[in-house]
């Protein structure tokens, strides 16, 4: 199974900072990968797939990047409603694998 | 517009067998690319994929839960099924449903709030 390392595991930020979260996945998944936001008792949503198409509706401040055994995430201007846990997830290979998450607070 | 919802027990026994159902609107799973995952989260930790149902009833399943594991889907309803055998309290988590499509190299756009399932005795 293909394993995916996030880093952050936690990350403290202010409203307004830029933030990356990185995802290595353990064999080479060409630019299959999409990444998810959870909020606490909510389903994940989707952000972004293949790597760096945003998904429809997503705020602009989102970027994805990346391809191979290495990718990030990026947002631009943290906002209020951004502090959630965000989670990687391959679809390259069966099994679908996601990352451990990480965690997004408030400083 | 396109909706998920997950149906099935809130708690089940140790060595009892966990049926789950996700009811579905908005697209068909008869449509080519279309396919429908079935996700848990034990509580405070990570999402984990279980299966997968492709719309020409293709199946994946995870590794380390394929024995225990079977998905189907009836077309004709806008339904999947998800059976999970011998439970025991560490498969205690919240499930979603979600759909994939290949337009979005079949990521998860939509979900369904979850279900959570408790095992215990």
């Amino acid at each position: 199974d293909i394993q995916l390392t996030q880093s952050p595991s936690f990350l403290s930020a202010s409203v307004g900072d830029r933030v990356t979260i990185t995802c290595r996945a353990s064999q080479g998944i060409s630019s299959y990968l999409a990444w998810y936001q959870q909020k606490p008792g909510k389903a994940p949503k989707l952000l972004i797939y293949g790597a760096s198409t945003l998904q429809s509706g997503v705020p602009s401040r989102f970027s994805g990047s990346g391809s191979g055994t290495e990718f990030t995430l990026t947002i631009s201007s943290l906002q209020p409603e951004d502090f959630a846990t965000y989670y990687c997830q391959q679809l390259n290979s069966y099994p679908y694998t996601f990352g451990q998450g990480t965690k997004l607070e408030i400083k | 517009q396109v909706t998920l919802r997950e149906s099935g027990p809130a708690l089940v026994k140790p060595t009892q067998t966990l049926t789950l159902t996700c009811t579905f609107s908005g697209f068909s799973l008869s449509t080519s690319g279309m396919c429908v995952s079935w996700i848990r989260q034990p509580p405070g930790k990570a999402l984990e994929w279980l299966a997968r149902i492709d719309w020409d009833d293709d199946k994946f399943y995870s590794t380390s839960l394929k024995t225990r594991l079977t998905i189907s889907k009836d077309t004709s309803k806008n339904q999947v099924v998800l059976t999970m055998t011998n439970m025991d309290p560490v498969d205690t988590a919240t499930f979603y449903c979600a759909r994939g499509y290949s337009a979005s190299s079949y990521s998860l756009d939509v979900w369904g709030k979850g279900t959570t399932v408790t095992v215990s005795s």
